[in-house]
């Protein structure tokens, strides 16, 4: 059975600094892994895919890699805002399957 | 143009009492996931629709979860006989697309459900 861990749960930085998120899962046998965010009492947000066969995808400030053998994944957030604050959750799936697996998330706090 | 709704956005339940949990997706798409996510945990999958076909339900917890999309659009979960375990935020998500390759999920806002 596929297992996704976020680390850390919980992250606080002062505002403009760069940082960067991990993601681990136990299958390596994906077809692809997204980035969502998650605002408090709303819905989760895509914020980038990588299909299996890709390293890396970049929007705006975020960057995302891809390990796949090793199974892991990293979001770089480059000078971080107030805005920026929310759970960020990674979720994999595999080949044939409908389900998103998501890890716990990390909660993501930016101090001006 | 409008994304995913949800209704009703919070609901409070006696145990032992049935519930009904609403979905409207986004008009035009095939795919339609619901997914249960308890407090501090991510979503876990419970059942994927694509058009008003039922084509996996593995993630259903219990026989007291059912859900259906009689006519390929609006999706509803029901709980029979609600237990405090249930208590958890339900999501709903939609695809354009329809099959495992599917694209890009849009989540509705959930709703929260509290079992007393």
């Amino acid at each position: 059975k596929q297992e996704v861990t976020q680390i850390p749960a919980a992250l606080s930085v002062p505002e403009g600094e760069n940082l960067v998120l991990n993601c681990s899962f136990t299958d390596s046998a994906i077809y692809n892994l997204q980035w969502f965010r998650q605002d408090p009492g709303k819905g989760l947000t895509s914020l980038l895919l990588i299909q299996s066969s890709q390293r890396e995808q970049t929007s705006g400030r975020l960057n995302a890699s891809l390990d796949k053998s090793s199974g892991r994944s990293t979001l770089y957030i480059a000078a971080s805002q107030p805005g920026d604050s929310a759970t960020y959750l990674c979720a994999v799936t595999r080949a044939g399957s409908y389900q998103l697996t998501f890890g716990k998330g990390t909660k993501l706090s930016v101090i001006p | 143009g409008a994304g995913v709704s949800q209704s009703p956005r919070y609901k409070v339940a006696k145990r032992g009492q049935d519930v009904a949990l609403r979905c409207d997706p986004i008009s035009g798409h095939v795919s339609l996931f619901w997914y249960q996510q308890a407090l501090g945990q991510g979503p876990e999958f419970l059942t994927y629709f694509q058009n008003e076909a039922q084509l996996d339900k593995s993630g259903l917890p219990s026989d007291r979860f059912f859900a259906e999309r009689p006519e390929g659009s609006v999706s509803t979960l029901k709980i029979q006989r609600t237990q405090q375990e249930d208590s958890a935020v339900y999501l709903c998500a939609s695809s354009l697309y329809a099959g495992w390759d599917t694209d890009t999920q849009y989540f509705g806002p959930g709703t929260r459900l509290t079992v007393l």
